[in-house]
């Protein structure tokens, strides 16, 4: 199955730093999207990575692909509490396939 | 400019009993899938509606069955209901039933079967 695999499944920082989160996954894509979810709530999406870019920015947000060896990270600069939240990754297939998501927290 | 749209957000059902979940896509969107998602898991695809068919469809048993109407709103209906069918229910929609577009969801439905 195509379903990503997100590294690691929780993880705790302070604000003001770094959050890094992986995707590995199996088969080739064309594209690779990234989403966020506070609790209790709908997923947002974040960012779209296609196969032929390497590295994409939004505001805080670097997502690098390495289609050589299929993973993905997701990097959060300068982490807020309201970065609390869950990140997936999802990739296209006969529809669109989450992982299981890593839950970062963020305290004050 | 609405955004996607479902009800009810929270239902109780018990075991046996049948449930149908609304969602009103982002304006300007025509494609709406559905997914259920568990406790702690990522989100499973259930099916996507596109011109009022089913398109695709993902591992799910015929007791989940859809429909959508022609104003590009979407129904998701559950037969038979199972201890295992809690979960949160999302719509989501885009404009083309193609998996490469990002997809806009709702906040859901979370049903409880006791």
């Amino acid at each position: 199955s195509q379903q990503g695999e997100e590294d690691p499944q929780a993880l705790s920082i302070q604000e003001g730093e770094n959050a890094t989160m992986n995707c590995s996954y199996k088969t080739s894509i064309n594209n690779l999207q990234w989403y966020r979810q506070n609790s209790g709530r709908g997923l947002v999406h974040l960012i779209l990575i296609r196969s032929n870019e390497r590295e994409k920015h939004s505001g805080r947000l670097r997502v690098t692909l390495d289609t050589s060896k299929k993973s993905s990270s997701l990097l959060i600069t300068a982490s807020r509490a309201a970065d609390t939240a869950s990140y997936f990754c999802a990739m296209p297939g006969t529809a669109l396939i989450f992982g299981k998501g890593t839950t970062l927290s963020v305290s004050s | 400019d609405a955004g996607v749209t479902q009800s009810p957000t929270h239902l109780i059902k018990t075991r046996g009993q049948q449930v149908t979940l609304r969602c009103s896509p982002k304006s300007g969107h025509d494609t709406v899938s559905w997914y259920q998602q568990a406790l702690g898991q990522g989100p499973q695809f259930i099916f996507q509606y596109y011109e009022e068919e089913e398109r695709q469809r993902g591992n799910f048993p015929d007791r989940f069955s859809g429909h959508q109407f022609p104003n590009y709103s979407s129904e998701l209906n559950v037969n038979a209901l199972l201890l295992g069918d809690s979960a949160l229910y999302l719509c989501a929609s885009s404009l083309g039933p193609y998996s490469n577009q990002p997809q806009h969801f709702g906040d859901g439905t979370r049903l409880s079967i006791l």
